[in-house]
């Protein structure tokens, strides 16, 4: 079975600092990855995905994500955070050719921009 | 304005209650979702429909029923089985493909027990 872990639980940023969040993934076949946010009292939205082709996926509001293969990774960066940044990102992963219904999420990161 | 709606935003049950969740949506999708979010623990999922009157359980559906009489409507019942309710629900949708699908979520209906 596939898993997905999120190793920072809480990350605490000043306005205008790089971000990198971590996404690491078992499953030894091929995959689709996701990133999702949650803004505070707002729905989960997609932050950008990963299917095949370039393996530097940029995202909106400035997000990007890279996946490498060899790492299992997907990790989430963005340059310089801003204060509306503050959410809770959720990565995601599902086997390609198994269907949306083998989706699974990691825990989450909240991430607290202090201005 | 596409998108997916659910309701109500809040709910509370009592002890020995049924409570039925609703989502609808107007995009036309035909795959749709719950999920169930507890604080640390992710999303998991409860139930999915690929197509109108058929359903498969998730990770978690003990103390959950659903129906899908429509295509736009997958309501979600949390029985008096289930015996720790209080969660945050989600309710998604997409086009189904083995390759390249896509879900998106409703603004979810945060369950509480009195």
């Amino acid at each position: 079975a596939q898993s997905v872990s999120q190793h920072n639980h809480h990350v605490i940023l000043s306005e205008a600092a790089s971000l990198e969040l971590g996404c690491n993934y078992s499953y030894g076949g091929t995959v689709n990855l996701f990133w999702y946010v949650q803004y505070p009292g707002q729905h989960l939205q997609l932050l950008l995905k990963y299917f095949s082709g370039d393996p530097l996926v940029k995202g909106i509001k400035g997000f990007e994500a890279e996946f490498i293969k060899s790492k299992f990774s997907f990790n989430l960066r963005k340059p310089s955070v801003q204060w509306s940044d503050t959410a809770e990102y959720f990565c995601a992963v599902n086997a390609r050719n198994f269907g949306n219904e083998k989706l699974t999420f990691g825990t989450g990161t909240r991430l607290t921009i202090i201005p | 304005d596409g998108g997916i709606t659910q309701s109500p935003k809040y709910l509370f049950r009592k002890e020995g209650q049924n409570v039925t969740l609703s989502c609808e949506q107007n995009l036309n999708h035909d795959a749709m979702y719950w999920y169930r979010q507890d604080p640390g623990q992710g999303l998991r999922l409860i139930y999915y429909s690929q197509i109108v009157n058929d359903f498969q359980k998730g990770d978690i559906a003990e103390g959950y029923s659903v129906s899908r009489e429509k295509k736009e409507s997958f309501p979600l019942t949390v029985t008096s089985a289930q015996k720790n309710p209080t969660a945050f629900y989600l309710c998604a949708s997409s086009i189904p493909s083995l390759l390249e699908e896509t879900q998106y979520f409703g603004p979810g209906t945060r369950l509480l027990v009195l």
